[in-house]
């Protein structure tokens, strides 16, 4: 049984392009969380998926980033316009119902 | 919201010595109380988690407790190994586990040889 997937594990942008960061949850898991990292810092909350639905995107910020989690295929984060502030490690986890998070490996995101 | 807090932001033991590290919470609804282990490029690892109806969990050389009148838990590896060596997270939730964890600031454990 696979664990979460993600791709790609590093990405490089220049200031202005658009960043698609992907994840594919464990099999059986129908919940998708992202986490944002900094170096040297805990894990920050973004948002919360369940197929087709965004339940809570509290920690998304307001402009430039969304996040989707269609019927069929992976979950997308995406960040348009990135800007040095964007570069961080992205984390996705998934879960079952009310069941423990598991995290992928991470996409390390660095803008130019 | 909640916010996690979390002592000390590094730690150094040597190798068969017991490591501790502290965690305070304080949204008085969070229920779900899991710990992670962050090792260099890798994703967070869950190793071990407790519920607010435990007060404390042991699964081999690691435990946690939790004291919900103080709001804070713990976690302690005995025994400690260089491959324990790594930023230990931990992490609070209002859900019955998982949902949206907030998470301390991460504890850097190097277990000396």
């Amino acid at each position: 049984n696979a664990g979460v997937m993600q791709n790609p594990r590093h990405l490089v942008r220049r200031r202005g392009q658009e960043a698609r960061l992907r994840c594919s949850p464990m099999k059986g898991h129908s919940h998708v969380y992202w986490y944002r990292q900094l170096p040297e810092e805990g894990l920050k909350f973004m948002v919360y998926l369940q197929k087709e639905n965004i339940i809570d995107e509290s920690g998304m910020p307001k402009e430039r980033f969304s996040a989707e989690f269609p019927k069929e295929g992976p979950s997308i984060l995406r960040i348009q316009q990135v800007v040095r502030g964007d570069s961080a490690a992205y984390f996705c986890a998934s879960s079952q119902v009310n069941e423990k998070l598991f995290f992928g490996s991470g996409t390390q995101l660095s803008v130019l | 919201g909640e916010n996690v807090e979390q002592h000390p932001s590094t730690l150094s033991v040597q190798e068969g010595d017991s490591a501790v590290i502290k965690c305070t919470y304080s949204d008085s609804a969070s229920n779900y109380f899991p710990w992670y282990k962050q090792e260099l490029g890798k994703g967070p690892q869950l190793i071990i988690d407790i519920r607010s109806n435990v007060g404390e969990k042991k699964d081999q050389r690691i435990a946690v407790t939790l004291n919900k009148t103080a709001k804070h838990f713990s976690l302690h590896i005995t025994e400690t190994q260089p491959e324990d060596s790594a930023v230990y997270f931990c992490a609070a939730s209002r859900g019955n586990a998982g949902n949206m964890l907030t998470f301390g600031g991460g504890t850097r454990l190097m277990v000396k040889p």
